[in-house]
């Protein structure tokens, strides 16, 4: 099955510091939503966005929708111990029920 | 508090042995879905279901069989068939499917000995 690519696929970055991750497809899609999993437990929604070029935050979080459709990034400022874990982005296309997950990308904040 | 709930959190079943892991929203979603997660890998698709009584099978179908019965249920059968079963299981739901926010369980590690 598809899978987007995402980048890149571990960080470790020191206490403080601004994290950027980004994910990328081959085809278009209308949805864009990235995913923070901790160790053994289930991914948990942390921004959604739904038109080309928008840019949304959520707290220390922000997410881009990009212009092609084709990808999206996220960022996050002045990292915290808790940021620790695996970001995830997910795409859908048009005209399905059905979401294309990234691979992840593993976050290690060093304090 | 509305959610996905997803029983037991730990699995463990012998060799050839089928298995059935439970997954039950109160959010009112119409569709749900299945993925299945391995270690240091993202999340691939098993199966989905847009509404009562209809699932289409994902990309690694083979060896799982599921049923939704009822809106709020969507258990997922691991059967003998399945080669490499031992994984962890991520149930899903989202209000209509298409351009929703999916929200996930809190998933079901099953080991199969």
């Amino acid at each position: 099955g598809q899978q987007l690519n995402q980048s890149p696929q571990s960080m470790f970055i020191q206490e403080g510091e601004d994290v950027s991750m980004n994910c990328t497809s081959s085809s278009i899609f209308n949805t864009w939503l990235w995913y923070k999993q901790d160790p053994g437990e289930g991914p948990v929604l942390l921004i959604a966005l739904y038109k080309a070029g928008e840019l949304t935050s959520n707290g220390r979080l922000t997410a881009q929708f990009g212009i092609t459709r084709k990808d999206s990034f996220l960022n996050i400022s002045a990292s915290i111990p808790s940021d620790v874990g695996i970001y995830f982005c997910a795409g859908q296309g048009q005209g399905t029920y059905k979401y294309i997950f990234g691979t992840g990308t593993r976050l290690k904040v060093l304090a | 508090d509305g959610g996905i709930t997803q029983s037991p959190k730990y699995l463990f079943r012998k060799e050839g042995q089928n298995v059935t892991l439970s997954c039950e929203q109160n959010l009112n979603h119409d569709a749900m879905y299945w993925y299945r997660q391995d270690p240091g890998q993202g999340l691939r698709l098993i199966y989905y279901s847009q509404i009562v009584n209809d699932f289409q099978k994902g990309d690694i179908a083979e060896g799982y069989s599921v049923s939704r019965e009822k809106k709020e249920s969507f258990p997922l059968t691991v059967t003998s068939a399945q080669k490499n079963p031992t994984a962890f299981y991520l149930c899903a739901s989202t209000a209509g499917g298409r351009g929703d926010t999916q929200y996930f369980g809190p998933g079901t590690r099953l080991t199969v000995l």
